[in-house]
């Protein structure tokens, strides 16, 4: 069965860091593409970044560029989202997916709030 | 990189059909057919209905249909039924990028 489940948010003050991880599971992690797509509080999904197979090609959203990186560890099967310089915007939902016949898979996501 | 274009809202009797329709440009919807459709109920993930335009991943069931006419993809579901009351969200490839739609909130009356 494929899961996805992701870790790493919480509350955190505007200017700082965080690190989400996506832990994949019940398929070959390192032949798909992977992409991040987040939600903010009562509003829509909004893509923010994608990483190829083999991790040597990444594309950003441009509200994210040079603030997100977005990496793989296929040994692990776990993508992950490093994200700095946040502000109260980047409060949402992130979700990882599965990019096969569409986002074929998709975690449950993981709450990450911008506050003082 | 623009957000598609879809009605905010439709509503629809039980048993009746809805489209809903997403709008982009040249340089995604018009461009390639990578056109998918999610479903997301409230407090849950989204799941995908249809992709590649036309397509239905296994288990979906065949009242969900996609089409697109140049800029425009489309997604109609007949036979209404109280569980399809849900938002709606288009997704295009956008040539090294994913744009999606703002949503549509789908009421079955």
């Amino acid at each position: 069965e494929v899961q996805l489940v992701e870790s790493g948010g919480g509350l955190v003050q505007p200017g700082g860091s965080l690190r989400l991880s996506c832990a994949a599971s019940g398929f070959t992690f390192s032949t798909f593409r992977m992409h991040w797509v987040r939600q903010a509080p009562g509003k829509g999904l909004v893509w923010v970044s994608l990483i190829s197979s083999d991790g040597k090609t990444t594309n950003y959203a441009d509200s994210v560029k040079g603030r997100f990186t977005i990496s793989r560890d296929n040994a692990k099967n776990t993508v992950f989202l490093q994200m700095n310089s946040l502000g109260a915007e980047d409060t949402a939902v992130y979700y990882c997916a599965r990019d096969y016949n569409g986002l074929g898979y998709w975690g449950q996501g993981t709450l990450v709030t911008v506050s003082s | 990189q623009s957000a598609l274009t879809q009605p905010r809202s439709v509503s629809e009797s039980p048993g009746q059909s809805v489209a809903i329709s997403c709008t982009g440009t040249s340089s995604d919807v018009g461009a390639y057919d990578y056109v998918s459709w999610y479903q997301q109920h409230p407090g849950k993930a989204p799941k995908v209905m249809i992709y590649d335009v036309t397509k239905r991943p296994s288990g979906v069931p065949d009242r969900f249909s996609g089409s697109k006419s140049g800029n425009t993809a489309s997604l109609t579901i007949s036979g209404l039924q109280a569980e399809d009351e849900a938002d709606y969200y288009c997704c295009s490839w956008a040539g090294n990028s994913l744009a999606f739609g703002g949503g549509t909130k789908l009421t079955v009356l």
